[in-house]
């Protein structure tokens, strides 16, 4: 299949180390927030999603956290394994804005080491 | 599966030519979305569809392209008079909304466009 962000940058780390990909978002309107996994040739997937009301919620080994402050958004994975490796991406919306559009990041491509 | 269906997975024709893609969303979703995605970018919005009402459409979606959801069911996106820049993949993605409440887009594996 073909490669998805060719030229993103990446973030490598070792099977079963713990892996935290940034995202800095640009609306301080933006309420609703999404991660996304995308595999080579495939749509992006759902990884989990956030709102703006609170600062840090889990899933199965991902957690992500929420600073609204400096508008920032972290993905963590723990125990990283192979399959993990993909690129990752952030999406924004503003519920009150208008606009039904959520915005994506660039992307993370992350690389995970055997 | 009961996912968000794209097809053709993949389109290649010669620059000039029209160009028609299909999305099935999941059944019970509301929302349709198309998105853009080139190589090393995050999907670009390109139009929103409420039921069968096309509610939202972006600056990039230039009056050769044209998007349609007949009976807020599947929906087809057309490109006419194709040009080398409209190569990129073609996502199609569903949610279920109600008001302003938002929530996840679930996509479609897209349609990988090619003009040559």
């Amino acid at each position: 299949g073909e490669s998805v962000g060719l030229h993103l940058p990446t973030l490598s780390v070792q099977e079963g180390d713990n892996s935290i990909i940034n995202c800095a978002y640009s609306n301080s309107a933006s309420d609703y927030f999404i991660w996304y996994k995308q595999e080579s040739g495939k749509g992006p997937q759902f990884i989990i999603d956030i709102r703006s009301n609170m600062d840090k919620r889990q899933g199965q080994r991902v957690t992500v956290l929420l600073n609204k402050t400096v508008k920032h958004l972290s993905l963590q994975i723990a125990a990283t394994q192979p399959g993990d490796s993909a690129v990752y991406f952030c999406a924004e919306i503003s519920s009150d804005s208008g606009t039904y559009k959520y915005i994506f990041g660039t992307g993370t491509r992350l690389k995970v080491l055997a | 599966d009961t996912g968000v269906s794209q097809n053709p997975r993949h389109k290649i024709t010669k620059r000039g030519q029209n160009v028609t893609f299909r999305c099935d969303p999941i059944s019970e979703h509301n929302r349709l979305y198309w998105y853009r995605q080139t190589l090393g970018q995050g999907p670009e919005f390109l139009t929103y569809f409420q039921n069968e009402a096309q509610l939202e459409k972006s600056r990039l979606l230039s009056d050769r392209f044209s998007a349609e959801r007949p009976k807020g069911s599947f929906s087809t996106l057309e490109i006419q008079r194709t040009e080398q820049g409209d190569s990129a993949m073609y996502l199609c993605a569903s949610s279920l909304g109600q008001g302003r409440a938002n929530s996840p887009l679930h996509f479609g594996n897209g349609t990988r466009l090619t003009v040559t």
